[in-house]
């Protein structure tokens, strides 16, 4: 069971590129989220989606895609870097939304923005 | 808005020492709280879950306590050992917050020394 699989691990851009992060969960999971986490922060909730077809803005959602066309599926786009992006990004989902369900969260991805 | 920090930001003690990480929020109103444990370039892995009709949650040498009313929660790990160097995060759910999404703290970083 691989559980929440992100990739690339480690990312180095230039300002202006795009590109798209890659998430897969293969535990059937309805809630899927992405947070970034930067030093001496907590994680910050960037986008999510409480099923197939449906997205919504979480906190910092500026300069960022996602869509859901499949359950298993939540890729997160960035339309056009900026240093500021500069951050190691977590993907994450549960069963559901609310209550006593836990998060499992993949290892991250490290990017760089030159 | 919930805001969560945690004291202190950073910890080293000797292996076999008992030990208090400290969780403060804001707003009392929450679902439940979470303590996670982050290694190095990994995810965030879930320790203790505690609702908010809950005092306190107990696995094997970790205790999470709860109090509500004042805003605080402790994550108390008996006879420390080595393994236990990582960064310990709280996070909130909270009923407000984007989708009922958690709400992190910065997190306190542990270090065991043998």
């Amino acid at each position: 069971n691989a559980g929440v699989t992100q990739t690339p691990k480690f990312q180095v851009l230039k300002t202006g590129q795009s590109m798209t992060l890659q998430c897969a969960q293969d535990m059937n999971h309805e809630y899927m989220s992405w947070y970034r986490q930067d030093p001496g922060m907590g994680l910050r909730l960037i986008h999510y989606s409480v099923g197939a077809g449906i997205t919504d803005q979480g906190e910092v959602p500026n300069g960022y895609n996602v869509s859901r066309s499949t359950t298993e599926d939540f890729p997160l786009r960035l339309l056009s870097a900026a240093p500021s992006q500069t951050s190691v990004y977590f993907c994450a989902s549960s069963y559901g939304q609310g209550g006593n369900q836990p998060q499992h969260f993949g290892d991250g991805t490290r990017l760089s923005i030159l | 808005k919930q805001e969560v920090t945690q004291i202190p930001a950073a910890l080293s003690v000797p292996e076999g020492e008992n030990l208090v990480l400290n969780c403060s929020f804001t707003d009392s109103a929450i679902y439940n709280l979470q303590w996670f444990r982050q290694d190095p370039g990994k995810g965030l892995t879930s320790l203790l879950l505690i609702q908010s009709s809950q005092r306190e949650q107990t696995s094997g040498r970790l205790n999470a306590s709860l109090d509500k009313s004042s805003g605080r929660s402790t994550l108390y790990i008996a006879a420390s050992q080595p393994g236990d160097s990582a960064t310990y995060l709280c996070a909130v759910q909270h009923p407000d917050n984007y989708g009922q999404n958690f709400v992190f703290g910065p997190g306190t970083r542990l270090s065991v020394l043998p």
